[in-house]
C-alpha cells in the first residue's frame, strides 16, 4: 500500500529563512508525488508534482522539492520564506484510485 | 471560472437532520472524488466515479453516507441522520481518467457543523 509521513506537525520559520518541509514516502511502485498547500478554509492547491521526469521539481510561489529514491523523501523547500507562505501544507501520494494524504505540516512565518 | 466548484461553502445542521452537498467537476474531468478532512488531519478519500459509475468506497463511508453522479457530470453526497461526528469538511477533486499520475483539482470544500 502506499502513503506518506509529513515529520514535523508544525514548522515556524523566521520572515527570509529556508523553509524546509519533510515527507516521506512507502511505495511498491513507482510513485507519483504532490505537495498541496491549503489555506485556512480553502480547499487545497497544487504546489508541484513529480512524475519521474526529472527529481528536482520546481513549482509554484518560488517552492521545489527533491524526489531521493535512495532515501524514500520528497522533502518541499523554498529558500526565503515570505509571510504569505504561511499555510497547511500537505504531502500525498498518488494511489491506484485515490490520492493518500500525509497529516499535513502548518507552517508558521514570523516577522 | 473553470475550476473545480462546490456548493453550499459552510452548512450548519442539528444531529439528525439530512445534509446534501453539490460538486461540479472541471468540465472535461470524467474521475470525481470525494474526501473528508477533520481538523488538523489530511484528507481522507470516501469515494471516486469515474464517468457515472462509482467505482469505489472506502470503509469510512458508512451506510448514512450516499453519493451520486447521475449523468457523470456534478456529483452530490448526501449524509443521512447527521451526527456530531460528521463535523468535518468536505472536499471534492476532479481528474481526467487519462492522466497517469491521476493529478487531483480540489475544490474549495463544504465546511459541514453538526450541532
Amino acid at each position: 500500500a502506499q502513503s506518506v509521513t509529513q515529520l514535523g506537525s508544525h514548522v515556524s520559520v523566521s520572515e527570509g529563512a529556508l523553509v524546509l518541509l519533510r515527507c516521506n514516502y512507502s511505495s511498491s511502485v513507482p510513485p507519483y508525488l504532490f505537495w498541496y498547500v491549503q489555506y485556512p478554509n480553502q480547499g487545497l492547491q497544487l504546489l508541484l508534482k513529480y512524475t519521474s521526469a526529472a527529481t528536482l521539481v520546481k513549482g509554484i510561489n518560488g517552492f521545489e522539492a527533491e524526489f531521493k529514491k535512495s532515501e524514500t523523501s520528497f522533502h518541499l523547500t523554498k529558500p526565503s520564506a515570505h509571510m504569505s507562505d504561511a499555510a497547511e501544507y500537505f504531502c500525498a501520494v498518488s494511489a491506484i484510485n485515490d490520492m493518500r494524504f500525509g497529516a499535513g505540516t502548518r507552517l508558521t512565518v514570523k516577522p | 471560472d473553470t475550476g473545480v466548484s462546490q456548493n453550499p461553502r459552510h452548512k450548519i445542521t442539528k444531529r439528525g437532520q439530512n445534509v446534501t452537498f453539490r460538486c461540479d467537476p472541471i468540465s472535461e474531468h470524467n474521475r470525481l472524488y470525494w474526501y473528508r478532512q477533520t481538523l488538523g488531519q489530511g484528507p481522507e478519500f470516501l469515494t471516486y466515479f469515474q464517468n457515472e459509475a462509482q467505482l469505489e468506497k472506502s470503509r469510512l463511508l458508512s451506510d448514512r453516507f450516499s453519493a451520486e453522479r447521475p449523468k457523470g457530470s456534478f456529483s452530490t453526497l448526501e449524509i443521512q441522520r447527521t451526527e456530531q461526528g460528521d463535523s468535518a469538511m468536505y472536499l471534492c477533486a476532479s481528474s481526467l481518467a487519462t492522466s497517469g499520475s491521476n493529478e487531483q483539482f480540489f475544490g474549495p470544500g463544504t465546511r459541514l457543523t453538526v450541532l
